[in-house]
Formats: C-alpha cells, sequence, structure tokens
C-alpha cells in the first residue's frame, strides 16, 4: 500500500498571500494524483485530477505540479473560503490511499 | 447532475450491526462506467476507504483488508441505491461515513454523499 505524507500539517496564510501544500509519496504515482478540499461538517470536494487539472467549477487561482512521488498544489491568492483542510489521494495503485491532510487557517 | 444522498442511523450499539444507505439520481447503480464507493474519516484514521462495487456484466465488489471480514457493500437496482453493513462494530468504528462515485474513465471521488456521522456507543 502506497503512504501518502503531506506537509506541513498546519500551513498559516494571510488572506490575499500565496499557500503551498506538499505531498509526497512512497513511491511513485506516476500523475494519478488528486487534491480535495473539505470544510468542517462537509464531504471532501475534488479540486484537481492528474496532478494539475482542475475539477469542473474549481477557480483558477488553484494549480498542482508534480510526477512521481512529489506533489505541490499552490493557491496564489487566497481567498476567505479556502481556508479548510486538503488531502491528497493517489489513484495509480490499489488501493488508493489519501494523505493525512494540511490545515489551510487564517494568519 | 449525480447526487448521493445518505440515510441511516447516527447511533449503534457495540456488537451490533451498522446499516448505511445512499440513494442516487442522476445516475444508475448499475451503470457500466460508475464505481460505487464506502468511505469514513476518524480523527485516528483519516480518510479511509471501506469497499466498492461496479457493474460491468456482472457485479463486482472489493473491499478493504481491514474490514474484510465484517463489511458487505449491496447494490439495489430497484430502487437505485447501495447500502453499507458493517457487522461486530466497536467503538473504533466510529466515524463520518460517505458514499462517493468513480467513473472508469476517472478514478477520483468526483461525487459525495453529504456524510453520516455514526457513534458506536451503548
Amino acid at each position: 500500500e502506497i503512504a501518502m505524507t503531506q506537509s506541513p500539517a498546519t500551513l498559516s496564510v494571510s488572506p490575499g498571500e500565496r499557500a503551498t501544500l506538499s505531498c509526497r509519496a512512497s513511491q511513485s504515482v506516476t500523475t494519478n494524483l488528486a487534491w480535495y478540499q473539505q470544510k468542517p461538517g462537509q464531504a471532501p470536494r475534488l479540486l484537481i485530477y492528474g496532478t494539475s487539472t482542475r475539477a469542473t467549477g474549481i477557480p483558477a487561482r488553484f494549480s498542482g505540479s508534480g510526477s512521481g512521488t512529489e506533489f505541490t498544489l499552490t493557491i496564489s491568492s487566497l481567498q476567505s473560503e479556502d481556508f479548510a483542510v486538503y488531502y491528497c489521494h493517489q489513484y495509480n495503485n490499489w488501493p488508493y490511499t489519501f494523505g493525512q491532510g494540511t490545515k489551510l487557517e487564517i494568519k | 447532475q449525480v447526487q448521493l444522498q445518505q440515510s441511516g442511523p447516527g447511533l449503534v450499539k457495540p456488537s451490533q450491526t451498522l446499516s448505511l444507505t445512499c440513494a442516487i439520481s442522476g445516475d444508475s447503480v448499475s451503470s457500466n462506467s460508475a464505481v460505487w464507493n464506502w468511505l469514513r474519516q476518524s480523527p485516528a484514521r483519516g480518510l479511509e476507504w471501506l469497499g466498492r462495487t461496479y457493474f460491468r456484466s456482472q457485479w463486482y465488489k472489493d473491499y478493504a483488508v481491514s474490514v474484510k471480514s465484517r463489511v458487505t457493500i449491496i447494490p439495489d437496482t430497484s430502487k437505485n441505491q447501495l447500502s453499507l453493513q458493517l457487522t461486530s462494530v466497536t467503538p473504533n468504528d466510529t466515524a463520518v461515513y460517505f458514499c462517493a462515485r468513480m467513473t472508469s474513465a476517472l478514478m477520483v471521488y468526483a461525487v459525495w454523499g453529504q456524510g453520516t456521522t455514526v457513534t458506536v456507543s451503548s
């Protein structure tokens, strides 16, 4: 089973600034990596798949990059609605696995 | 668009069976392209996949090793829904449970149910 490690566990950023979240896989997942956003009391929402493709309706300030074992989610200019928990998810090897999450909080 | 509506009890006694339902609209449980999943989320284990079912001329089911001896996912074509049954529950099974849809073309969880908080307690 592939282990997904996200860092940092908590990231404090001011609105309007850039946030960079990291995800590392224990072995290569090629580009089969997705990111989800979860707000309190809600289900996760798909943001990005295939490492860098935004899901329907996701603003352009969200971008993803990476390949193999190292991946990054960047939010270019944080809006108030972006403060949430973010999860990476690999779907290259069965069973598919999630990272433990990065909480993005207001600085 | 596809929507998933979950239902089921929020409190289950230890050793009993947890039963949840996920009603599907905008798609068919027997779709040849959809994959229907159950996951759960707890502070201790994070997001954990429990199992999946899908129809490709016949029904297929896969379960997580951690719950394989206790879990069953049941598709119901007459009601267009899927169910989760988890037997012999303990307080460790306390979590928020989600159903979620994938497609064969894109194996990501693009559609989720709203989640059901289940507490295992006497």
